[in-house]
């Protein structure tokens, strides 16, 4: 139980394009559902924590007009970077938590932006 | 200013003996602490958990301490294996609310060699 999955695995985009990263827990459902941004050997970067039905909550740093975060569903949250730039690269990590206390994590995204 | 932190960035250990990650935190507010593991490009994976009012929890291979009036917790693998070389991220957070997001440290790479 408590899979969280992430579409797609790797992308690569071009400078100027958006591109759309969906997150989804396929055997509960997610009252919350986190965003992470990984860099190379660094820890995880809370970049947003969204809740069902309502705006996303963006970490101070973060430009929300660049990752839009839309959490339809209690199953789905997606994140798209607008206008990506070859500094967006990273790894992308989304968690969905129900009513408990432990986060579950989808296994990332790869973003490539030439 | 980092509320959770994991001082050793690295730890190397024989298979088959004790690794021992250590984990700080600075806000006294934080009653629950979860461990993650993670490997490269892959997302963390949930390992265990305590909340503040046990001092002691065991999963198989995996135990984690928790001494609050130190701020301190601790993850013992017993016996330490290959497969367990990964980076391991402590987390903490508050029982309040599911909504409330978890702080993640830095991550203590471990090596397990054979």
């Amino acid at each position: 139980g408590a899979v969280v999955s992430q579409h797609p695995s790797r992308v690569i985009c071009k400078s100027g394009t958006s591109v759309k990263i969906e997150c989804r827990s396929l055997d509960f459902q997610a009252t919350t559902m986190f965003w992470y941004r990984q860099f190379p050997k660094q820890s995880l970067m809370l970049m947003a924590t969204s809740n069902e039905g309502s705006k996303a909550t963006y970490e101070q740093g973060v430009e929300k007009d660049k990752f839009l975060i839309n959490h339809a569903s209690l199953t789905l949250s997606t994140l798209t970077v607008t206008s990506a730039h070859p500094e967006d690269s990273s790894f992308y990590i989304c968690s969905a938590r129900d009513w408990g206390y432990e986060q579950y994590f989808g296994p990332g995204t790869r973003l490539t932006v030439t | 200013d980092q509320q959770v932190k994991q001082n050793s960035p690295s730890l190397s250990v024989q298979e088959g003996r004790i690794s021992i990650l250590n984990c700080d935190y600075t806000n006294s507010m934080f009653d629950y602490f979860l461990w993650y593991k993670k490997y490269p490009a892959e997302g963390p994976t949930f390992l265990i958990s305590i909340s503040s009012i046990k001092d002691k929890n065991e999963d198989g291979r995996f135990t984690v301490f928790l001494n609050k009036s130190a701020k301190h917790l601790s993850l013992h693998i017993v016996p330490s294996q290959p497969g367990d070389s990964a980076v391991y991220f402590c987390a903490a957070s508050r029982m309040k609310t599911s909504y409330d997001k978890v702080i993640f440290g830095p991550g203590t790479s471990l090596s397990v060699i054979p």
